[in-house]
């Protein structure tokens, strides 16, 4: 079956860290590149930061520049997202999606359900 | 920073036509894509590259681009359709990745 499971959300302090993890099944996982997207309570969607196949193209929102990191390994078809200097503004679903294309083009077919960061003390 | 403009509510009767609008300097430059998102739900593509159709996605979903707005059009409106609805887009250097505000459709 062809889907993408996020793992590692969680009740974290304002300024500590958390990693989240995306298990990609299915697929090709080497083949495309993968977003973070997140959804606050009650809002909308936001882009959060992408990673190319071969993780030689990383791009962040402004929002997290500096304290996110994007990252792949294929051998283990996982995404990851290192998330510090965490903030209650961080608080959000975030979803896992896969892009069409090797590289970033911003065509997301496929999306995880999603695991929710809480961040407060 | 850029930013894609949607109306936060489009309310339609059955059977009408549903038509929500998103504007930004880039989408001559970048495509444009719109995702379904039902509450609960992760967010379903049903229109990409501006105009194209996934499959699986029912013909009534079309887009369209002219210049600065991109559209998405829902003929003979069904209640199923109620959901939240997002375009989404790159930055005019495509290296950054954003989303329009989303738009609640309302089945009166």
């Amino acid at each position: 079956e062809v889907q993408l499971v996020e793992s590692g959300g969680g009740l974290v302090q304002p300024g500590r860290s958390l990693r989240l993890s995306c298990a990609a099944s299915g697929f090709t996982f080497d083949d495309y590149a993968m977003h973070w997207v997140r959804q606050a309570p009650g809002k909308g969607l936001e882009w959060v930061s992408g990673i190319s196949w071969n993780s030689g193209s990383i791009g962040y929102a402004d929002s997290v520049k500096g304290r996110f990191t994007i990252s792949r390994d294929n051998a283990k078809n996982s995404l990851y997202l290192q998330m510090n200097s965490l903030r209650a503004e961080d608080t959000a679903l975030y979803y896992c999606a896969k892009d069409h294309y090797g590289d970033p083009r911003w065509y997301f077919d496929l999306w995880g359900r999603g695991t929710l960061v809480t961040v407060s003390s | 920073s850029y930013e894609l403009t949607q109306p936060p509510s489009v309310s339609v009767s059955p059977g009408q036509t549903a038509r929500i609008t998103c504007s930004g300097d880039a989408l001559p430059k970048q495509y444009a894509y719109w995702y379904q998102q039902k509450p609960g739900q992760a967010p379903v593509l049903v229109i990409y590259k501006d105009s194209e159709r996934p499959s699986g996605i029912p013909e009534r979903f079309s887009g369209s681009s002219s210049g600065t707005t991109v559209t998405l059009t829902i003929s003979g409106v069904q209640a199923e359709d109620e959901a939240d609805y997002y375009c989404q887009s790159a930055d005019s250097s495509g290296t950054m990745g954003v989303f329009g505000g989303g738009t609640k459709l309302t089945v009166l």
